[in-house]
């Protein structure tokens, strides 16, 4: 099985850059998955990795390290819609994603 | 447009009814998820379908039942023998579900706006 842990909650001031990390241990890996969701709304794909580096893309970026089961999100230039739960999510090798509970990131003046 | 639709967003019971969720995806994809998320906790994976015809239970199908007749839909029966049924229900789908992982672009889930159920 999957188990998977992200901090609850962030707070970041707007214009900063937030690290938000999640911890994975899995009997099969294969690939890791950055969701963002607005309260009530629907997840929305951020990013992929499956293999261990870093995967920019515009202000997000996403950073995995399989020996150690760990991946961070990077959010630069924040802004006040960022703030949002962003949730970690791991493939296995059925191709079933398990989800981390989710990180409620809070963007302030 | 090209997406996926649930409705309706917000649905309401009686305690001992049963309740269709509907999904409609026209983004021609194989592979089609029910989850279930609840505050506090990750999405929690409900059934799943890879192919028409074919589904499989995931990790808390007990109480909920679907059908996949179509490539286009993959409804979830909400039963009377779920025992907390209220929650917000999320439907997504992705090309294939392919253990070799061949790319995120095809393999990535792709999710619904959602239906709250509220059980009253």
């Amino acid at each position: 099985g999957q188990n998977i842990d992200q901090p609850t909650e962030m707070t970041a001031t707007e214009g900063a850059i937030v690290q938000i990390n999640c911890t994975y241990q899995t009997s099969g890996f294969n690939g890791l998955f950055w969701y963002q969701q607005h309260a009530g709304e629907a997840p929305t794909f951020l990013s992929y990795n499956v293999l261990d580096g870093l995967e920019e893309k515009g202000r997000f970026s996403s950073f995995l390290s399989r020996s150690k089961g760990y991946s961070y999100l990077l959010l630069k230039e924040l802004q006040m819609k960022d703030s949002a739960s962003y949730l970690c999510a791991v493939r296995d090798l059925e191709g079933k994603l398990t989800f981390g509970t989710g990180t409620q990131l809070k963007v302030e003046l | 447009d090209g997406g996926i639709t649930q409705s309706p967003k917000y649905l309401f019971r009686k305690e001992g009814q049963n309740v269709t969720l509907s999904c409609e995806q026209n983004l021609n994809h194989d592979a089609m998820y029910w989850y279930r998320q609840d505050p506090g906790q990750g999405l929690r994976l409900i059934y799943y379908s890879q192919i028409v015809n074919d589904f499989q239970k995931g990790d808390i199908a007990e109480g909920y039942s679907v059908s996949r007749e179509k490539k286009e839909s993959f409804p979830l029966t909400v039963t009377s023998a779920q025992k907390n049924p209220t929650a917000f229900y999320l439907c997504a789908s992705s090309t294939g579900s392919s253990p070799q992982g061949l790319s995120p672009f095809t393999d990535t889930q792709y999710f619904g706006p959602g239906t709250r159920l509220t059980v009253l």
